[in-house]
């Protein structure tokens, strides 16, 4: 079966970068995805990563190493704004369809 | 905000009833996946749909069953409704079979089970 590890809970201070640790344990893999939640929204896509390596867009970054199951969302130059719960998620072949599996999130709170 | 639109937004059902959730999805998106979130927990895959059939399902029973249009849009139905069944309803539209590269989500469906 599908497994993701992330933190339950990260504390950061405004201004500074957070980095959100992800492991999977999956078949079929074909990428692993971010997204961003806040408090009654709907999750928003922040990053995709199909090959090792570091993708960055803005703020945010992403990086994936295929052989060692894990990827991890890098957040820098913190805003309160980003206070929110951020899932990774893979992309598999499940069921006979390709499929996003989440991890249970981790809750960003930034402070002043 | 994405062009994915979800209704209604909360919603309060007896245990046993039935209930139906709609999906619009973004315009020329031909694949609707619906999703459930409880609370504090990550969204878990309930079914695909792509071209108007089912495309995958997830760990949920028979009792959850959809359905697509031709326009796309996409309705989640759950019969003999359970406590347990109270969670966050999340419908996500994309290009290709199981997202592509990005999913786009609506805001939406707050069910309780009383």
């Amino acid at each position: 079966g599908q497994s993701l590890e992330q933190p339950s809970e990260v504390t950061a201070v405004e201004g500074a970068i957070v980095q959100i640790n992800c492991t999977y344990q999956t078949s079929g893999f074909y990428g692993l995805s971010w997204y961003q939640q806040h408090d009654g929204g709907a999750p928003t896509f922040l990053s995709y990563n199909a090959l090792d390596g570091l993708e960055e867009t803005g703020r945010f970054s992403s990086f994936l190493s295929r052989s060692d199951s894990y990827g991890y969302l890098l957040l820098q130059e913190l805003q309160m704004k980003d206070s929110a719960s951020y899932f990774c998620a893979v992309r598999d072949q499940g069921a006979g369809s390709y499929q996003l599996t989440f991890g249970k999130g981790t809750k960003l709170s930034v402070i002043p | 905000e994405t062009g994915v639109t979800q209704s209604p937004t909360h919603l309060i059902k007896t245990r046993g009833q039935q209930v139906t959730l709609r999906c619009s999805s973004q315009s020329g998106h031909n694949t609707v996946s619906w999703y459930q979130q409880a609370l504090g927990q990550g969204p878990q895959f309930i079914f695909q749909y792509y071209r108007e059939e089912e495309n995958g399902r997830g760990n949920f029973p028979p009792r959850f069953s959809g359905l697509q249009f031709p326009n796309y849009s996409s309705e989640l139905n759950v019969n003999a409704l359970e406590l347990d069944d109270s969670a966050l309803y999340l419908c996500a539209s994309s290009l290709a079979k199981g997202g592509g590269t990005e999913a786009f989500f609506g805001q939406g469906t707050r069910l309780t089970v009383v």
